[in-house]
């Protein structure tokens, strides 16, 4: 079984600028995270969402929005990029509420 | 919130030696331990997890112990090899209907020398 797959792998950007992240969880999975994992740190928190919904919020300006798409699918939309952005954008899929989290590869953003 | 302090934040040992990483939380609601390996360029990895009604879980050569009462949680890994090296984060969650957000320490790096 696949995965959980991002899309794109490496994105380089310019400060201003706005930018989409994209995640498919592992089949059958209906709840997905957001991470974001600065060099040389552990993830921390964005979002989560749970059959569409959204269930949870971390500590990120209203820069950062996110949504979940019937297909359980989701998009990460970081608006007016500032240099610190810059980090690997990790999406985890889940098959539950309160069940293991499984990570993807991460997509890396570069703000110059 | 939840805050999560792990420690060493580099370990180096000997082929065939042990490791051990331990963590530490602060909220005494956290309920799910999850510890993730990371190589380079790739996500996180889950590798093993416990939860507060258990204070010991084993998976082959990885073991991890908790200790509710003083909110530490500790990863061994026993018999090491070269491709144990990797980064290591420990995390915490307190597990409800509305979800769970993963609260992860700073990581340990892991070099397992020949």
């Amino acid at each position: 079984d696949a995965g959980v797959t991002q899309s794109p792998t490496h994105l380089i950007k310019t400060r201003g600028q706005q930018v989409t992240l994209r995640c498919s969880p592992i089949s059958g999975h209906k709840s997905v995270s957001w991470y974001q994992q600065v060099l040389g740190q552990g993830p921390q928190f964005i979002f989560q969402y749970y059959e569409k919904e959204e269930r949870g919020r971390g500590n990120f300006p209203d820069r950062f929005s996110a949504r979940q798409f019937p297909n359980y699918s989701s998009e990460l939309n970081v608006n007016a990029l500032l240099l610190g952005d810059s980090a690997l954008y990790l999406c985890a899929s889940k098959l539950g509420v309160g069940n293991e989290q499984f990570f993807g590869p991460g997509t890396r953003l570069t703000v110059l | 919130g939840e805050n999560v302090e792990q420690h060493p934040s580099t370990l180096s040992v000997q082929e065939g030696d042990s490791a051990v990483i331990k963590c530490t939380y602060s909220d005494s609601a956290s309920n799910y331990f999850p510890w993730y390996k990371q190589e380079l360029g790739k996500g996180p990895q889950l590798i093993i997890d416990i939860r507060s009604n258990v204070g010991e879980k084993k998976d082959q050569r990885i073991a991890v112990t908790l200790n509710k009462t003083a909110k530490h949680f500790s990863l061994h890994i026993t018999e090491t090899q070269p491709e144990d090296s990797a980064v290591y984060f420990c995390a915490a969650s307190r597990v409800t209907g509305g979800g769970n957000k993963l609260t992860f320490g700073t990581g340990t790096q892991l070099k397992v020398e020949l």
